[in-house]
């Protein structure tokens, strides 16, 4: 079945620096991927996605590209903000179903 | 816009008490979700709806029961609260077809979730 794994946090970075997250995927198929955001206090919302391979999807200033040669959908931002500071999940849909997998999760956490 | 509301948005149980939370959202969705986060865990699945009077199970079920008498409500119950149940509860809607089809954005829409402590 479709599975999905993210690096641990938490990550602490500067602000300005960059940032990746890892998440790699196995799936039957080439399903859609997504990355979610938690702020504090919050459920969570869609931050982007990419529907086949080669996508780039790209929200806020953070992209990510499905590469099916390495099952990878890794988040990217060049500059990160003290306002990232949030959990970012990595998600995909079990193939079949009306169901979705998500990663554990990764707290970001942003210093001034 | 309201899109997912959850109540309540805090709760604590002692042990074997129940209780419902519920779920309701205004964007005509057909497919509800009822999930469960827990530190290092992610979110796991508890049950679904494909539509109104229908539910199916999860990753994990147990203990939990779900209806949907209404499309725009998604009730979550606990019979018998268990300390194994502390957790932060989340629902999400969607719109469309199969989860990895063509016929919907794949976009979930979630809840501000409620944080349930059974002592």
């Amino acid at each position: 079945g479709n599975s999905v794994t993210q690096m641990e946090g938490p990550v602490t970075l500067s602000e300005e620096a960059f940032l990746t997250i890892n998440c790699t995927y196995t799936a039957t198929g080439y399903p859609s991927l997504f990355w979610y955001v938690q702020y504090p206090g919050e459920g969570l919302q869609l931050l982007l996605k990419a529907t086949k391979a080669d996508d780039k999807g790209s929200n806020k200033g953070f992209e990510a590209t499905y590469r099916k040669e390495t099952t990878s959908f890794h988040l990217e931002k060049g500059s990160v903000q003290v306002s990232d500071s949030a959990v970012y999940f990595c998600a995909l849909p079990t193939s079949g179903t009306y169901k979705y997998i998500f990663g554990t999760g990764t707290r970001l956490k942003v210093l001034a | 816009n309201a899109g997912v509301t959850q109540t309540p948005k805090f709760r604590v149980l002692k042990t074997g008490q129940s209780m419902t939370l519920l779920c309701a959202q205004d964007m005509n969705h057909e497919y509800m979700y009822w999930y469960r986060q827990d530190p290092g865990m992610g979110l796991r699945l508890i049950h679904y709806s494909v539509g109104e009077g229908t539910t199916a199970k999860g990753e994990v079920p147990d203990g939990y029961n779900v209806s949907r008498l209404k499309k725009q409500n998604f009730l979550l119950g606990l019979e018998s609260a268990a300390p194994s149940q502390t957790s932060v509860y989340f629902c999400a809607s969607r719109s469309g077809g199969l989860a990895g089809g063509t016929s919907n954005t794949g976009e979930l829409f979630f809840g501000e979730g409620s944080r349930l402590t059974v002592l």
